[in-house]
């Protein structure tokens, strides 16, 4: 199955700064590379999402850039802003009827 | 706005008592997955389900739980007899197809078992 790990567990920035989390996968195979956002005690969201045949997407404050020859991919945000407080999960997958395997999650914390 | 329906909210249970959680999700929505969420955990995934038919269910502990989704809409988890490590969130998540697309979840349903 596939094996995902982000990096860091937590990150801690001042507001207005910029934040990266990177997530490392196995399968090769995997084609759809989503970003979950969940804030605490709600459902995970998708914030934004990549397939395999690009290498960057961009919306607004957020991008995702993918690298599948070293099977990781990377969520930015800029411009940070105490709402961008959350864990978020990374959730490669695509194949397999669209199964999705979540890593275990990075806590950021903006402040103000 | 469409939403993934899940019931109970929460659920207090006694160990060796069976429960049962339900899940209703987007109209039209063919894939539907059962994920477990421990807190400090990513979700992990239970049951997938493609319409009525069970597509993945490798991590799911069969001895105890089993899931359904006889009409290929509306689905249930049941965990029969609970344990005390099976205390969790149980998210319940649907898409269009399954391959490339978003998954939506619902507001979960928190399981404590005393």
């Amino acid at each position: 199955g596939e094996n995902v790990e982000q990096h860091p567990s937590t990150l801690s920035v001042q507001e207005g700064d910029s934040a990266v989390i990177k997530c490392t996968y196995s399968d090769s195979a995997s084609n759809y590379f989503p970003w979950y956002k969940q804030e605490l005690g709600k459902r995970p969201q998708l914030i934004i999402d990549i397939r395999s045949n690009v290498g960057e997407k961009k919306d607004q404050r957020i991008a995702v850039t993918l690298n599948k020859t070293a099977k990781h991919f990377s969520l930015h945000i800029t411009e940070t802003q105490p709402e961008d407080s959350a864990v978020y999960f990374c959730a490669p997958g695509g194949t397999s009827y669209g199964k999705l395997t979540f890593g275990q999650g990075t806590i950021l914390t903006v402040h103000p | 706005e469409a939403e993934v329906a899940q019931s109970p909210r929460y659920k207090i249970t006694e160990k060796s008592q069976a429960v049962a959680f339900w899940c209703d999700p987007i109209s039209g929505h063919a894939t539907l997955y059962w994920y477990r969420q421990i807190l400090g955990q990513g979700p992990e995934l239970l049951v997938q389900f493609q319409d009525e038919s069970v597509v993945d269910d490798s991590q799911l502990p069969k001895d105890r739980f089993s899931a359904e989704r006889l009409k290929g809409v509306d689905s249930t988890l049941k965990i029969q007899p609970a344990e005390l490590g099976d205390s969790a969130m149980y998210l319940c998540a649907s898409s269009s197809r399954g391959f490339r697309t978003e998954a939506f979840f619902g507001q979960g349903t928190r399981l404590t078992v005393v």
